[in-house]
């Protein structure tokens, strides 16, 4: 399994632009999630989703969207670039269920670091 | 307020120096408390979770305990892999979108 992946690793983005950040797990994980990490600032929850077609705000998701039409991908969208948005964003999924067997730990991937100027 | 603290921010150790890491929370309801290594410039990685005070998980030179308010993470006779940022999350009760708490960090380094 490659578990979770993302691309880009790297972007620089001009204010303005907009850019689809994109993440997949194998896995078979019903939630994803997306974060931003910046300094000293501990990870900050953005998006999330359940399962295919259902998605919810987190701590931060103002200037981001997010969409889920499969099990396996959940994008996060960047609308209207700003510096603010300069940080690196990881995605996460997890295994849960109504019942015994959930275990709740979240799988990470690498990270994209982003750079808006 | 559900929150996570961790301490120290920063801790520099000899390699064989053994210590302990600290995860201080409070949430209304504990359903899980997790222990995460991150490397500069990756993922975090998933190390423990532990689920009721009293539970204690090990993993090579790494073994993390729980009580009613913290947890610890203690290094024994570390060496200079074992350098990284530590992370504490905790998983509060209640909803069902099992949304992470997670504390700031600790940035360890092990010095030869």
């Amino acid at each position: 399994n490659a578990g979770v992946t993302q691309t880009p690793k790297f972007r620089i983005l001009k204010i303005g632009q907009s850019m689809t950040l994109q993440c997949a797990q194998d896995m078979n994980h019903n939630y994803m999630y997306w974060y931003r990490q910046d300094p000293g600032m501990g990870l900050k929850l953005i998006y999330y989703s359940v399962g295919a077609g259902i998605t919810d705000k987190g701590e931060v998701p103002n200037g981001y969207n997010v969409s889920r039409s499969t099990t396996e991908d959940f994008p996060l969208r960047l609308e209207l670039a700003a510096p603010s948005q300069t940080s690196v964003y990881f995605c996460a999924s997890s295994y849960s269920f109504a019942g015994q067997g959930s275990s709740y730990e979240q799988y990470f991937g690498p990270g994209t670091r982003l750079t808006v100027t | 307020e559900d929150q996570v603290t961790q301490s120290p921010e920063a801790l520099r150790l000899q390699e064989g120096e053994s210590s302990s890491l600290n995860c201080s929370y409070t949430v209304s309801g504990l359903r899980g408390l997790f222990w995460y290594r991150q490397d500069p410039g990756k993922g975090p990685e998933f190390l423990f979770t532990l689920y009721s005070a009293g539970e204690e998980k090990e993993k090579e030179r790494l073994k993390a305990t729980l009580t009613k308010k913290e947890s610890f993470l203690h290094i024994t006779a570390p060496k200079p892999e074992d350098s990284a940022t530590y992370l504490c999350a905790v998983l509060p009760y209640g909803g069902a979108t099992n949304k992470l708490i997670f504390g700031t960090g600790t940035l360890l380094a092990v010095q030869p």
